[in-house]
C-alpha cells in the first residue's frame, strides 16, 4: 500500500444528499491533493493543499468543498451533486520542499472513492 | 486545451515484446515528466520520471526517452510481461504546481 487511505471506497448518493470523502496519509507529507478520474478523460486536479495554503482549480464547481484540518487529513464535502459528477475521486500526498527552485516531488495516490450520483 | 496528449489510447503487445507509449506536451515551462501505472481498483503509482536535462532514463525494463526540442517523451517497456497489463499515464508539472495528466493508455500483454 502507498500509505494513503481513502474512505469510503464506494459511495452512491442522490442529487440532494450531502456526503464527505475522507483521505488520510501516513507518510508525513506536507501537501495533499484531490483529483477526479472520469472515463476517457485525463485525471483532473481539483484542489491542492500545500504547506497549509489552498490552491484551487477555478473550474471546479462550488458543490465540491475541500477541507484540510491538518497535514495528515483531507476531506471533500459534496452537496447537490449532478450525475456527471460520478467518477473515481483520488487523493494524493507529497512532500514539498521549501525554498526556491523546481519542486519535483513524487505524489502518492490512495485507492480512490468510486462515486455514483443518481 | 489539452496540455499533455497521450497515444495510443489502447495497446496490445505479445509477451516478450516492446510496449511503446508516447506523450507530447505544449507548455515549455514543464520541468518534470513522470509516468504512472494504475491497476484496476488501485490509485496510480509512480513508475519512472525524468527531468528535461537528460534525454533518457532507464530503470529495469522501463525506459523514458525525452526529446525536448520536439516536446515529446515516451515510455518503453522491454520484454513486456502479462503483469505489466495496466493503464499507464504520462504527466507533466511545472515547479510546485500539481500534475497535468495525459488521458491514459490501456496496455494488454498477451501471453
Amino acid at each position: 500500500e502507498t500509505g494513503v487511505t481513502q474512505t469510503p471506497r464506494h459511495l452512491v448518493m442522490g442529487m440532494t444528499n450531502k456526503k464527505s470523502l475522507k483521505c488520510e496519509q501516513h507518510l508525513g507529507h506536507n501537501a495533499m491533493y484531490w483529483y477526479k478520474q472520469s472515463a476517457k478523460k485525463p485525471l483532473e486536479l481539483m484542489f491542492v493543499y500545500s504547506l497549509e495554503e489552498r490552491v484551487e482549480n477555478n473550474s471546479v464547481p462550488s458543490r465540491f468543498s475541500p477541507e484540510c484540518p491538518n497535514s495528515s487529513h483531507l476531506f471533500l464535502h459534496l452537496h447537490t451533486l449532478q450525475p456527471e459528477d460520478s467518477a473515481l475521486y483520488l487523493c494524493a500526498s507529497s512532500q514539498k520542499l521549501t525554498g526556491a527552485g523546481s519542486n519535483q516531488e513524487t505524489q502518492y495516490f490512495g485507492p480512490g472513492t468510486r462515486l455514483l450520483v443518481l | 486545451q489539452q496540455q499533455v496528449k497521450q497515444s495510443p489510447q489502447s495497446l496490445i503487445v505479445q509477451k516478450g515484446g516492446i510496449s511503446i507509449i508516447n506523450c507530447a506536451y505544449e507548455n515549455t515551462a514543464f520541468d518534470y515528466f513522470p509516468w504512472y501505472q494504475q491497476f484496476p481498483g488501485k490509485g496510480p503509482a509512480l513508475l519512472i520520471a525524468i527531468r528535461p536535462d537528460v534525454s533518457e532514463k532507464k530503470e529495469g525494463r522501463f525506459t523514458i526517452s525525452f526529446n525536448k526540442s520536439a516536446k515529446q517523451f515516451s515510455l518503453h517497456i522491454m520484454d513486456s510481461q502479462p503483469g505489466d497489463s495496466a493503464t499507464y499515464f504520462c504527466a507533466a508539472s511545472r515547479g510546485a504546481d500539481g500534475l497535468t495528466f495525459g488521458k491514459g493508455t490501456h496496455l494488454i500483454i498477451q501471453p
